[in-house]
C-alpha cells in the first residue's frame, strides 16, 4: 500500500530532552511538511521541504529541527529549546501543486 | 502573503438537511484551493480541490465546493448530511508558485440524527 507513516503514535518527553519523530512516505512525493496542532486549533507549519537536502522554516520553527537526507524520510526533532512541545504533530507529503497526504499523527506529551 | 478564513467555528445541521461550511481566501495570483476532513485523533484526509476549470468541484463522500472568484470564496457543500459527516473540516489555499499551503482554523461540523 502506498502511504505516509508516522512513528511513534504516542511519545513522552522529559524536561530538557530532545526527541525525534519519524515520518516516511512511499508515494514518491518531492515535498514533505511538518505541522503542529494544538487542541481546538488549526494547523501551524513547522518546516517543509520541496527537495532532498533542502528545507525551509515555517511559521513556528523555533525549538525544532529537521533533515531531508532521503526523498522518503523527513524526521522532526523537538529540542529542549521548545518550551511547550505538548501537541499533536502531523506529517504530510505532496507532489508539486497537488493535495497533501497526511500521516496518522504523533501525540507528544511532556512529563 | 496568503490567508484563509473559516468564519464559523461550529456548524450544526440535522441529518438529511443540506450543509454548508464557509471558506474565504486571500492570495496573489491564481489560487489552488483544497478541503480536508479530520476525524478525532487522526490525520487529515483530502476531500476535493480547485485548480482550474469548472467552478463547481465534486469530491469524495458526496461533497462539492463552488469556487467564486469575485467573492474569493470556496464554500463546501453537501445536499444531504449524514451523522457520519460529523468531523473537523479545514480549507487550505496556495498560489501557483508557493511551496506551502495555508490552512484555516477549521470548522467543527455536527450532524444530529
Amino acid at each position: 500500500d502506498g502511504g505516509i507513516t508516522q512513528s511513534p503514535k504516542y511519545l513522552f518527553r522529559k524536561e530538557g530532552q530532545n526527541v525525534t519523530l519519524s515520518c516516511e512516505q512511499n508515494l514518491n512525493h518531492d515535498a514533505m511538511y511538518w505541522y503542529r496542532q494544538d487542541p481546538g486549533q488549526g494547523l501551524r507549519l513547522i518546516y517543509y521541504s520541496q527537495i532532498v537536502n533542502d528545507f525551509q522554516k515555517g511559521d513556528i520553527a523555533e525549538g525544532y529541527s529537521v533533515s531531508r537526507e532521503k526523498k522518503e524520510s523527513f524526521p522532526l526533532t523537538v529540542t529542549s529549546a521548545q518550551k511547550n512541545p505538548t501537541a499533536f504533530y502531523l506529517c504530510a507529503s505532496s507532489s508539486y501543486g497537488n493535495e497533501q497526504f497526511f500521516g496518522p499523527g504523533t501525540r507528544l506529551t511532556v512529563l | 502573503a496568503q490567508s484563509v478564513a473559516q468564519p464559523e467555528d461550529q456548524v450544526n445541521v440535522a441529518e438529511g438537511n443540506p450543509l454548508t461550511v464557509k471558506c474565504t481566501y486571500s492570495v496573489s495570483g491564481n489560487p489552488y484551493l483544497f478541503w480536508y476532513v479530520q476525524y478525532p485523533n487522526r490525520g487529515l484526509q483530502f476531500l476535493l480541490k480547485y485548480i482550474t476549470g469548472d467552478n463547481l468541484v465534486k469530491g469524495s463522500y458526496g461533497f462539492e465546493a463552488e469556487f467564486n472568484k469575485s467573492q474569493t470564496s470556496f464554500h463546501l457543500k453537501k445536499p444531504s448530511a449524514l451523522v457520519s459527516d460529523s468531523a473537523l473540516y479545514f480549507c487550505a489555499v496556495r498560489n501557483t508558485n508557493a511551496g506551502k499551503s495555508t490552512f484555516g482554523d477549521g470548522t467543527t461540523l455536527t450532524v444530529k440524527p
